[in-house]
């Protein structure tokens, strides 16, 4: 079965300094999708950013970049630039074509930033 | 655009009331639905998706049902609740008629349900 984790429950960062977020996941389907959201306080899920298992290149989105290493089944979200609206929860999630591209999330990181 | 509404955005309920939580997109055509639930500062937890009228598969056996009367309507249901049905329901969508692994879902704003 497909499997998603983040072992970091919760990390401090200052503001406008970079904070990169561990994902790491497991599966045998070739075809995934890696996505990051984003759940402020209000609890609305943000969709950040997303990398393709056949992408050739790491996914950017503005300050957001993901450095995705296939071999080694990780897919970290870097936040440059830190700002204080940046404080929330961070969800990763992976989508398998052969599990009918259900979302399958991680346990999720809290990011503090610091002024 | 797309949009989708989720209401109520909270509710507290008694031990063995019965509930109703709606979730409507508009915007889109014959998308894929997707009911969650996310336990206090955990992650989430897929109850319920659907890929067309009346289609409703179940991921984890609890006591709530769901259904999906128009295209772009979803219900959570439940005829009694229990005090662990406590937590942060989600609605989702996502472009449907697609297997393509690249969709992305798009969340509603949640309710909050409380059994007491």
């Amino acid at each position: 079965a497909q499997k998603i984790t983040q072992t970091q429950p919760g990390m401090f960062v200052q503001e406008k300094e970079a904070v990169t977020l561990d994902c790491t996941y497991d599966t045998s389907d070739p075809s995934y999708g890696l996505f990051w959201y984003k759940q402020p306080s209000s609890g609305e899920m943000i969709f950040l950013i997303y990398q393709g298992s056949y992408d050739q290149q790491n996914a950017t989105e503005g300050r957001y970049s993901l450095n995705f290493q296939k071999a080694r089944k990780s897919a970290n979200l870097v936040i440059s630039a830190s700002q204080l609206g940046d404080s929330a929860m961070y969800f990763c999630a992976m989508r398998l074509k052969a599990a009918g591209n259900k979302l399958t999330f991680g346990g999720g990181t809290r990011v503090l930033v610091k002024p | 655009s797309q949009t989708i509404h989720q209401w109520p955005a909270t509710l507290v309920q008694p031990v063995g009331s019965p509930l109703s939580l709606e979730c409507t997109v508009e915007g889109t055509s014959n998308p894929n639905l997707y009911w969650y639930r996310q336990a206090a500062g955990r992650g989430l937890q897929l109850l319920f998706y659907s890929v067309g009228i009346g289609q409703i598969s179940s991921e984890v056996p609890q006591n709530l049902s769901a259904s999906r009367p128009q295209d772009r309507q979803f219900i959570l249901s439940s005829k009694k609740l229990l005090l662990s049905d406590s937590g942060f329901y989600l609605c989702a969508w996502r472009r449907g008629g697609t297997s393509l692994s690249t969709d992305t879902q798009y969340f509603g704003p949640g309710t909050r349900l409380t059994v007491l």
